[in-house]
């Protein structure tokens, strides 16, 4: 069965450091992996997709893939309250996306 | 782009009646989209994948005949909640995948919010 892992938190970092969220994977054949985010109340949403082993940057945020590994992580620099949240990752299951649980993420002014 | 709406976004309905929440995707066609069920402070739970024209394949443990999937179009899935209890009071969400699209990226709708009382 496919399982993503995550470190279920809270992850507490003071604004304006970096935090850093991890996920392992047990696919070893997936080619593509996401992040969501989800506030509390509302529904997630999709805040960067990696295919490929390496970095991949967008503005804050850089994902880093590791497929040797089986391990995908999100860095949020210059962390911000409004960051708070908890962060999905997921990657293709049979059909749908196989979530992890998410990990909570509070960002201390 | 790929934008989901959820229709209602918060209802309140008595114990016994049913429910029926309309999913959409805005600016894209979807052949498959996905339900949803959230408690609080819990992980999400996949109830059920729908696929346009065909019946909607269950997750083990949810009740079909409770909850009734039908993705008529590209663009429309609903999910009715027959006989609703307070236990079925919850947080729903649909999801879609953008059948142009070759990843498997899933965009979700804003969620509709049941409370059965």
């Amino acid at each position: 069965q496919k399982e993503v892992e995550q470190n279920s938190g809270p992850l507490s970092v003071p604004e304006g450091a970096i935090a850093s969220l991890n996920c392992t994977y047990s696919d070893r054949g997936s080619q593509s992996f996401f992040w969501y985010r989800q506030y509390s109340g509302k529904s997630p949403e999709l805040i960067m997709s990696i295919y490929s082993n390496g970095d991949k940057e967008d503005g804050r945020f850089t994902a880093q893939l590791n497929k040797a590994s089986q391990y995908v992580s999100l860095l949020i620099r210059d962390s911000q309250p409004s960051d708070s949240a908890t962060y999905l990752c997921a990657f293709p299951g049979n059909t749908p996306l196989v979530f992890g649980k998410g990990t909570r993420l509070s960002v201390i002014a | 782009g790929a934008v989901v709406s959820q229709h209602p976004s918060r209802v309140i309905c008595k114990s016994g009646t049913s429910v029926k929440i309309e999913c959409r995707s805005l600016d894209f066609q979807a052949t498959t989209m996905f339900w949803y069920r959230q408690f609080p402070k819990q992980s999400l739970m996949l109830m059920a994948t729908s696929n346009e024209g065909s019946k909607a394949t269950y997750e083990q443990g949810v009740e079909k005949d409770k909850f009734l999937i039908n993705h008529a179009s590209l663009t429309l899935s609903t999910l009715t909640v027959t006989s609703a209890h307070p236990e079925d009071s919850s947080f729903y969400i649909c999801s879609a995948r953008d059948r142009d699209r070759a990843s498997y990226e899933q965009y979700f709708g804003p969620g509709t919010r049941l409370t059965v009382t």
